[in-house]
């Protein structure tokens, strides 16, 4: 499966809402698909599985949504420590790739 | 609390041989699949491999099969990554992660803090 997210960089302001896509080139069994959130110099954190669980301890301003090959992540009223790189990833079917990831930039 | 520790990462000229090991601690290591993941300087995620409870079941990405073996020792806790016939697009830093849960092997919710591997003459 090819993992295609959009846009490649997102130019918003802290209170803002930012949406960030991603599209499989096949249907994602199961709906296993991830986000991660990965900042300079640190290791990928998930944010949300199975297309719309969020992990325990991330602020409900993340939350996923989507199925099938066309899944979604919305971040409401970004705060300055959200500026990151986000990642999508499917999980049904080894091996298990990542999409190229979007920018989240002030 | 768990713990994931990288280490062996380093310069090695092409065609040359590293291995990788990741110290696991904090968890029930024999009940996880555990997973290599890299990232090549400035670019995205790429998921090398996985290996199942028991080392029996074993996944790669296309790009290295063959070439990266990954194995576990579930008596030292840790799992590693044979890299040989090594090219100059294996550099990057590699992670070690274990899932979220265990259901779903490919939900990295741990992660090591990497190791980084650059391969050069």
């Amino acid at each position: 499966i090819v993992l295609t997210q959009s846009p490649g960089t997102l130019s918003l302001s802290p209170g803002e809402r930012a949406t960030l896509s991603c599209r499989a080139s096949q249907s994602v069994s199961y709906n296993y698909l991830g986000w991660y959130q990965q900042k300079p110099g640190q290791p990928p954190r998930l944010l949300i599985y199975d297309a719309s669980s969020r992990v325990t301890g991330i602020p409900d301003r993340f939350s996923g949504s989507g199925s099938g090959t066309d899944f979604t992540l919305t971040i409401s009223g970004l705060e300055p420590e959200d500026f990151a790189v986000y990642y999508c990833q499917h999980y049904g079917n080894s091996p298990y790739t990542f999409g190229p990831g979007t920018k989240l930039e002030i | 609390e768990v713990r994931l520790v990288e280490s062996g990462g380093g310069l090695v000229p092409p065609g040359g041989s590293l291995r990788l090991s990741c110290a696991a601690s904090g968890f029930s290591f024999t009940s996880y699949w555990m997973t290599w993941v890299r990232q090549a300087p400035g670019k995205g995620l790429e998921w090398v491999a996985n290996i199942g409870q028991d080392g029996s079941d074993k996944y790669y990405v296309a790009s290295v099969n063959g070439r990266f073996t990954i194995s576990r020792d579930n008596a030292k806790n840790s799992v590693y990554l044979q890299m040989n016939s090594l090219r100059g697009e294996d550099t990057a830093v590699y992670y070690c992660a274990r899932p979220y849960d265990i259901p779903a092997p490919g939900r990295l919710g741990y992660w090591g803090q990497g190791t980084l591997v650059t391969v050069s003459s």
